[in-house]
């Protein structure tokens, strides 16, 4: 079956501008995350939707970052104003369990 | 002192060796243990999982778990070279639903 896709793969960006990244869950997942993984660094969590309650935000670095999940289903995450730090790859996750969460592929991003 | 320490390696073997690849953490809150695999490129997939003290085997993964000295490891037996990839130990406090990852171990199997 589908697993997680992410969109676009690569993004190649200013410093400056701003940036979306999409996330599609596997269907019926209810819960997704966002996670950063830079260089030398591992995974850094970002922020977690379960079903219709409110997010998780604790791990976002700043308010340049937001992350909305339209129905339940599809998230964006959204950079605005992205800065070079910002350069990582950014993965998304779903899961039905917290323990057991499916990745999808990730986005590259690098800001010049 | 961070949540979780995990040497990064790299770590190269030859083909059919034993891997050992190992976490320590800080937080006794932590109840659920992970290992995830990265390979090069793709996202972590889940390998192991346990929530108590002790061994758990699945084929040629061993996975084990100390709580009482907050360390925990991964058993690689006949490593093969598609074994290749980075190895993430990963934790959760009964309270979070966040995962805690650590930062990798990069195994390199050579044939």
């Amino acid at each position: 079956g589908a697993g997680v896709s992410q969109s676009p793969s690569n993004k190649v960006t200013e410093k400056g501008k701003d940036v979306e990244l999409r996330c599609d869950p596997i269907s019926g997942h209810t819960a997704l995350y966002w996670y950063r993984q830079s260089l030398g660094q591992g995974l850094e969590f970002l922020i977690y939707f379960q079903g219709n309650s409110a997010p998780d935000k604790s791990g976002l670095p700043s308010d340049r970052f937001s992350a909305e999940r339209t129905g339940g289903s599809v998230s964006t995450l959204t950079i605005q104003r992205t800065q070079q730090e910002d350069s990582a790859v950014y993965l998304c996750a779903s899961s039905l369990q917290a323990d057991t969460q499916y990745f999808g592929p990730g986005t590259r991003l690098t800001v010049l | 002192q961070k949540e979780v320490e995990q040497d990064p390696g790299p770590l190269s073997v030859p083909e059919g060796a034993i891997v050992s690849l190992n976490c320590t953490y800080s937080n006794s809150a932590f109840q659920y243990f992970m290992w995830y695999r990265q390979y090069s490129r793709k996202g972590p997939e889940l390998l192991m999982y346990t929530y108590s003290s002790g061994n758990k085997e699945d084929g040629r993964f061993t996975a084990q778990v100390d709580k009482s000295s907050k360390y925990i490891s991964l058993f690689i037996r006949d490593s093969q070279p598609s074994d290749s990839a980075t190895y993430l130990c990963v934790l959760r406090s009964r309270s979070q639903g966040n995962l805690i990852f650590g930062k990798g171990t990069k195994l390199s199997v050579k044939p």
